[in-house]
Order: structure tokens, then C-alpha cells, then sequence
């Protein structure tokens, strides 16, 4: 089965400039989480997303940060304006359902910010 | 209360040793414990996981020990090999979410 699929790999842009990333779950997954893992820390839950709606997004920075997941598939999230301190791996995971003990990681978007 | 501590930073093994990490929580409403491995410029992926009612879990060479009173649980790594090499994190989840300790970089000698 594959796997969960993220883009751009990496990505380096200007603070103030703004940056999207993409998230393709693995197939039948109703459950999407975004997390943000800044070097040397465990990851940290930006969104999750039960199909298309909202589970918690209590940790997301919605003054510059925005994400969704239209027809409860893939998912954008996008920063605008990039700070300095958004220099971090993204990462996508899905899992099966909500109560499902595994969530499966893709490889993540590495940005820096400049 | 909402924090899992980990320990160590990072660890360094000689091949065939014991790697030992080490997790504690506070709160007690958390019902599941994983650790996850990662390596570079891969994402996690489960290893192993354990719920708050069994002391203890084996798989292959890889066990975590539960224990409930402290509020702590450990990941050990039996006939460590360098292909362990990694970066390990114990996580504590608490309605479907999961709070992530800050990694173990762990590194087998040959």
C-alpha cells in the first residue's frame, strides 16, 4: 500500500513570504493530522481533521497558518506570512479513523525561513 | 500536565548492549503510550506501543516497561545493532492525540 505523500520535500523562502504545503493520506485514512517538528523537539499537533472537518485545531497560529482538507482527502497547509521561527519539518500523518492507534507518517516538508 | 519528559537526549551503545530510554507523564487520563523511530529525513513510524493496564510488552528484541504508580514507562532495546541508530520518541495520547516527548538520539557503536 503506499505510503502518505507530502510536497515539496524541502522549500527555503524570505520571512513575510508566504508557502503551501500538500498532504496525500493513504487511501480510505479518515483521519489527516499536520504536525510541525522543530529541530531537536518531538513533533508538535498543528490540525487534525475527521474527513473534511475540524477535529482540533487548538495549537494552530491562525493568524498566519491555515489548512484544509477539501472532499476529506488530500490536504493544503499554507503559512502566510512566514516568520523565522516556522524553520521546521512539517509533517503529514494519517490514520484509518480517529480512535486508531497508528498513525502513519509521510516524509515531511523541510522549510527555512531566511 | 500535559508533557512527556524524556530522557536521555541522546544515548550511545556499544553493538550488542542494552539501550534504555525513559518517559514520564503527569497526567493520568492519558490511555495509550507509543514509541516511534525515526530516522534522518524520514518520518516516525510506530515501534511499539503499550495501555496503561499491562506492565510490560515484548516484541522481538524490543520491550516497554509500564509502570502505572510512577507515571513512567521505558523502551528497551535488547542486542542493540547499528541499524538501531535512530532518533526514538516515547508520545502519551489522550482524546486521540498524541503529546510527543522530545527524542533520543540514539547511536549503536559497531
Amino acid at each position: 500500500e503506499a505510503g502518505v505523500a507530502q510536497s515539496p520535500r524541502y522549500k527555503i523562502i524570505e520571512k513575510r513570504q508566504s508557502v503551501a504545503f500538500w498532504c496525500n493520506p493513504i487511501s480510505g485514512h479518515a483521519t489527516l493530522y499536520w504536525y510541525q517538528q522543530i529541530l531537536g523537539q518531538g513533533p508538535k499537533l498543528l490540525i487534525q481533521f475527521q474527513n473534511n472537518g475540524v477535529v482540533d485545531d487548538s495549537q494552530l497560529p491562525k493568524d498566519r497558518f491555515s489548512a484544509e482538507r477539501l472532499k476529506g482527502v488530500d490536504s493544503t497547509l499554507k503559512i502566510q506570512p512566514a516568520k523565522l521561527e516556522d524553520s521546521a519539518v512539517y509533517l503529514c500523518a494519517s490514520s484509518l479513523y480517529l480512535a486508531d492507534n497508528e498513525q502513519f507518517f509521510g516524509p515531511g516538508t523541510r522549510l527555512t525561513v531566511l | 500536565q500535559q508533557q512527556v519528559k524524556q530522557s536521555p537526549q541522546s544515548l550511545i551503545v556499544q553493538k550488542g548492549g542494552i539501550s534504555i530510554i525513559n518517559c514520564a507523564y503527569e497526567n493520568t487520563a492519558f490511555d495509550y503510550f507509543p514509541w516511534y523511530q525515526q530516522f534522518p529525513g524520514k518520518g516516525p513510524a510506530l515501534l511499539i506501543a503499550i495501555r496503561p493496564d499491562v506492565s510490560e510488552k515484548k516484541e522481538g528484541r524490543f520491550t516497554i516497561s509500564f509502570n502505572k504508580s510512577a507515571k513512567q514507562f521505558s523502551l528497551h532495546i535488547m542486542d542493540s545493532q547499528p541499524g538501531d541508530s535512530a532518533t526514538y520518541f516515547c508520545a502519551a495520547r489522550r482524546d486521540y492525540q498524541l503529546i510527543w516527548g522530545a527524542g533520543t538520539k540514539l547511536i549503536i557503536k559497531p
